[in-house]
C-alpha cells in the first residue's frame, strides 16, 4: 500500500507568494494532522482534521495560513503570502480511525520550504 | 495536560556501545499510549513502537528494546550494541484516549550520533 504522499517535496519561493502544500493519505485513513518542523520549535502541529473536518486549528500560526480537506483523499495547506520565517519541513499524517489515542500517525516524507 | 520530555537534547556514542534514550511523560488520563519515532538524516519521520498503558512489559525486537514504567512514567528505549546507521533523531510521543482525533503530544527530540 501507497504511504501518505506528500508533494511538492521541495519549494522554493521568494517572499510573498503564495505556497500550496498537498496531501494524500493513506487510503481508509479518517484523520489528517499538518505539522511543522524547525530547528528552533521542533514538531509543531498545525491543524487536524478528523473525517474531511477540522477538529483543532489552533496551531495555525496566523491568518496567512489556511488548511482545506475537499474530501477524504486530499488536502492542502496554503501560506498566503509566504514569509522567510515560513521556511521550515511540513509534514503531513494520517491515521485509520479518529479518536481513541490508540492509532499510529503514519508521516508522508515532508516539503522542505524555503522562502527567500 | 498532556506532555512529553525528552532531557537529552544530542547524545554520542561509539559504535556497538550501548545507548538509552530517555522519555518521560505526563498525562492524567488512565488510557494512553506511547510511541517512539526515528528521523535519519534523510528526513522521514518513522515509526518504530506504539505501547498502551496496560500493558507494562518490556518489548525487544532486535537491537531495540523499550522499558515502560508507569511508576516513574518513563518509556525510555535502549539501543544494543550501537550501529552508524542509528545515528538519527528520536522522538517519544504520546496520545491519549481523552483527546479526540489522536492528537499526538512530541517530545523535543533526542539526536543520536554513532561515531564509527
Amino acid at each position: 500500500d501507497a504511504g501518505v504522499i506528500q508533494s511538492p517535496r521541495h519549494e522554493v519561493t521568494e517572499m510573498g507568494q503564495e505556497v500550496t502544500l498537498r496531501c494524500k493519505p493513506i487510503s481508509g485513513h479518517n484523520s489528517l494532522f499538518w505539522y511543522r518542523q524547525t530547528m528552533m520549535r521542533g514538531l509543531e502541529l498545525l491543524i487536524y482534521f478528523n473525517n474531511n473536518v477540522p477538529i483543532d486549528d489552533s496551531g495555525m500560526p496566523e491568518d496567512r495560513f489556511s488548511a482545506k480537506m475537499p474530501n477524504a483523499s486530499f488536502s492542502t495547506l496554503k501560506i498566503q503570502p509566504s514569509e522567510p520565517r515560513d521556511s521550515a519541513v511540513y509534514f503531513c499524517a494520517s491515521i485509520p480511525v479518529a479518536g481513541g489515542g490508540e492509532d499510529t500517525q503514519y508521516f508522508g516524507p515532508g516539503t522542505r520550504l524555503t522562502v527567500l | 495536560a498532556q506532555k512529553v520530555t525528552q532531557a537529552q537534547t544530542e547524545i554520542s556514542v561509539v559504535e556497538k556501545e550501548d545507548v538509552t534514550l530517555d522519555c518521560v511523560y505526563e498525562t492524567r488520563d488512565t488510557t494512553y499510549y506511547l510511541f517512539w519515532y526515528k528521523q535519519p538524516p534523510s528526513g522521514e519521520l518513522v515509526f518504530l513502537i506504539r505501547r498502551n498503558s496496560f500493558d507494562e512489559q518490556n518489548e525487544i525486537s532486535g537491537r531495540y528494546s523499550w522499558n515502560f514504567q508507569k511508576s516513574t512514567s518513563s518509556f525510555n528505549f535502549t539501543i544494543t550494541a550501537s550501529q552508524v546507521v542509528d545515528s538519527a533523531v528520536y522522538f517519544c510521543a504520546l496520545s491519549a484516549s481523552r483527546d479526540t482525533g489522536n492528537q499526538f503530544y512530541f517530545g523535543t527530540g533526542t539526536s543520536l550520533t554513532v561515531i564509527p
